[in-house]
């Protein structure tokens, strides 16, 4: 099983309010990222990080903004929640080396419900 | 056209059928070629991963690549009532992961 955390699992959290998904990895991966999936849809990539104090914006625009202080921690946050961002949020990391034997790790997702 | 085309199914079968689960694509230029299993209320794992055209067998599964059809398949012999989970293909064009492109995913039922 991957060592990759997110925490909480489930968020039902009312318009307007800031909230931040926690991400934590323990296998010393330099490259982290997050990626958003609704029902029958595809994986977006929202953000990704290679190292600290690195951060990109994935291929799908997202309101949400990430940080990297250490490297084992990717927290994702969004200033003032809103009905469109209800999705599940996945958080996942690689080795730094780019060859095919470095896989995606992926935690178990948040499941975002904005009223 | 999307980059990357999956049935999502959902796909059910009985135990011990042969299941082959397609993605088609349409970017040439796609070199890795993976396959990850999601179990319900889990985060994807992979499963597969491959290079290039040709087969790769690992226990039950097998993972095609056609390049110059642009298709990809994942195989499951002797299927189990554990192997009931979303299937995911996803691509890039190198190495490197920011990249990678994902199919929908094809919903798989296997029933005891």
């Amino acid at each position: 099983e991957a060592d990759i955390y997110q925490t909480p699992r489930y968020l039902v959290i009312g318009t307007g309010k800031k909230i931040t998904l926690e991400c934590s990895q323990t296998m010393g991966h330099d490259k982290m990222y997050w990626y958003q999936q609704d029902p029958g849809m595809e994986l977006h990539l929202i953000h990704y990080s290679y190292g600290v104090n690195s951060t990109e914006k994935g291929d799908l625009s997202s309101e949400s903004t990430v940080s990297r202080i250490r490297t084992e921690h990717f927290p994702l946050t969004l200033e003032s929640a809103r009905p469109s961002h209800t999705s599940q949020y996945l958080c996942a990391s690689s080795d730094r080396d780019s060859s095919y034997n470095s896989p995606l790790h992926f935690g178990n997702g948040t499941r975002l419900t904005v009223t | 056209q999307k980059e990357v085309e999956q049935d999502p199914g959902p796909l059910s079968v009985p135990e011990g059928a042969i299941v082959s689960l397609n993605c088609t694509y349409s970017n040439s230029a796609f070199q890795y070629f993976m396959w990850y299993r999601q179990y319900s209320r889990k985060g994807p794992e992979l499963l597969m991963y491959t290079y290039s055209s040709g087969n790769k067998e690992d226990g039950r599964f097998t993972a095609q690549v056609d390049k110059s059809s642009k298709y990809i398949s994942l195989f499951i012999r002797d299927s189990q009532p554990s192997d009931s989970a979303t299937y995911l293909c996803a691509m890039e064009v190198r190495g490197g992961s920011e990249k990678l492109v994902f199919g929908k995913g094809t919903k798989l039922t296997v029933n005891p």
